[in-house]
């Protein structure tokens, strides 16, 4: 497989269950994020990782909790969520995280609905 | 507070050319990017601008002028497949990424 992937695409659950959100990439990247999408409005950067220290956590709730094993995985476990938490997840990787082009690659996004 | 503007839908016909606008008001300038996503697909990227002028690349072309905060993607010979949304991101002072909320694009035939 190439690019970055996640699994699952799609998930449904209740406020009480626990699941994880599963991201590989295979391009050799360094540093992985996770992103949070809701209909017409920006993009949220949740967490950031790179070379597998967390290098950001912009105030996300602790009902989601961020590991990164390896620099090719990242997983975002979930747990007692809110109905407003539905939304897409996306896993994104980069060749560094400061200066220079550090285009983002995109994983589809596993959308979440939470009822 | 920092915050980036693109309208949120535009419409345009198959063959036709479409400007999409973005300005922004940030802490500090480190380079503009254009992504493109297609409905349930993950964003991809088209562009990065971080001096002033056009970079073209084939139907694409984005435009960054700095001193007015604004930067436009245009996009030439439009085809169906170019229905997406466009998403446009500010890297700050501190290297964040601020987006803006996407310009979703409708191509009639």
């Amino acid at each position: 497989e190439t690019g970055v992937t996640q699994t699952p695409r799609h998930l449904v659950m209740g406020m009480t269950n626990k699941k994880s959100l599963k991201c590989e990439q295979h391009l050799g990247h360094n540093a992985m994020y996770w992103y949070k999408q809701s209909a017409k409005k920006p993009l949220e950067l949740m967490f950031v990782y790179s070379l597998e220290e967390r290098v950001e956590n912009n105030s996300v709730p602790s009902r989601f909790s961020p590991e990164c094993p390896n620099s090719s995985h990242l997983f975002l476990h979930l747990h007692t969520l809110q109905p407003e938490d539905s939304a897409l997840y996306l896993c994104a990787s980069s060749q560094g995280t400061g200066s220079g082009a550090n285009v983002l690659t995109f994983g589809a996004g596993s959308r979440l609905t939470v009822l | 507070g920092q915050n980036i503007d693109q309208p949120t839908e535009m419409t345009a016909t198959e063959g036709a050319i479409v400007q999409i606008n973005c300005t922004y008001q940030t802490s500090g300038f480190n380079g503009l990017f254009w992504y493109q996503q297609h409905a349930g697909e993950a964003p991809t990227f088209l562009s990065y601008n971080v001096l002033d002028g056009l970079e073209e690349k084939g139907r694409f072309s984005s435009f960054l002028s700095r001193s007015k905060g604004y930067s436009y993607l245009l996009l030439k010979e439009l085809q169906m497949k170019d229905s997406a949304s466009y998403l446009c991101a500010v890297r700050d002072s501190n290297y964040q990424l601020i987006w803006g909320a996407g310009t979703k694009l409708i191509i009639k035939p």
